[in-house]
């Protein structure tokens, strides 16, 4: 079965441009979490969605957004970027109240 | 503000060892507590759940000090393939996910010798 699916897996970007970022839950997952991972720090929450309505939010600023799609899958979204948004997206899914499964994340340099 | 802290390590240990890490969470309405395990460059991985009674799976030992807002794991008979990063994880909801997610430390680095 396949896992939780990020893409892209690397991304380039300048200072001031936007980026979507996409991910697919497991198969039958309908809650998808959003996190940041900063290089030597822990995984920093984003945002949580549970069909296709978001139920948590970290303390991230505006720019950052999302959305859930009907089949469960997700995007998260950065506008102005910034130099300190460089980092491993993760996304995760779950089914009820089982543990999170990450995908592999996106790495973004933001240039 | 909900905080969890992680000895940074690294923690560099002989091959057949055993090793412990701790971590603290300062938030004591934290209902749910994970190890997940992190290889470098690669996703984090759950490694397991963490009970009030204490749990073990193999070589791999948990334990929650509710009192005291601690949290631990013991490797026993480490291996060379037990080098990793190890997160500690706290959430508030019984599910690992909710409106505030998962917090997690920053991470014990181990390496085990050959």
């Amino acid at each position: 079965d396949a896992g939780v699916t990020q893409s892209p897996t690397h991304l380039i970007k300048t200072r001031g441009q936007h980026v979507t970022l996409r991910c697919s839950p497991i198969s039958g997952h309908k809650s998808v979490s959003w996190y940041q991972q900063v290089l030597g720090q822990g995984p920093q929450f984003i945002f949580q969605y549970y069909e296709k309505e978001e139920r948590g939010r970290g303390n991230f600023p505006d720019r950052f957004s999302a959305r859930q799609f009907p089949n469960y899958s997700s995007e998260l979204n950065v506008n102005a970027l910034l130099l300190g948004d460089s980092a491993l997206y993760l996304c995760a899914s779950s089914f009820a109240n089982s543990p999170l499964h990450f995908g592999n994340g996106t790495r973004l340099t933001v240039t | 503000r909900k905080e969890v802290e992680q000895d940074p390590g690294p923690f560099n240990v002989p091959e057949g060892a055993t090793v412990a890490f701790n971590c603290t969470y300062s938030n004591s309405a934290s209902q749910s507590f994970f190890w997940y395990r992190q290889d470098c460059r690669k996703e984090p991985k759950l490694l397991m759940s963490v009970y009030s009674s204490g749990n073990e799976d193999g070589r791999f030992t948990a334990q929650l000090n509710r009192a005291s807002q601690y949290i631990s794991l013991l490797i026993r008979d480490s291996k060379l393939s037990d080098s990793a990063t190890y997160l500690c994880v706290v959430t508030d909801n019984v599910s690992g996910g909710g409106a505030d997610g998962l917090t997690f430390g920053k991470g014990t680095h181990l390496i085990i010798q050959p």
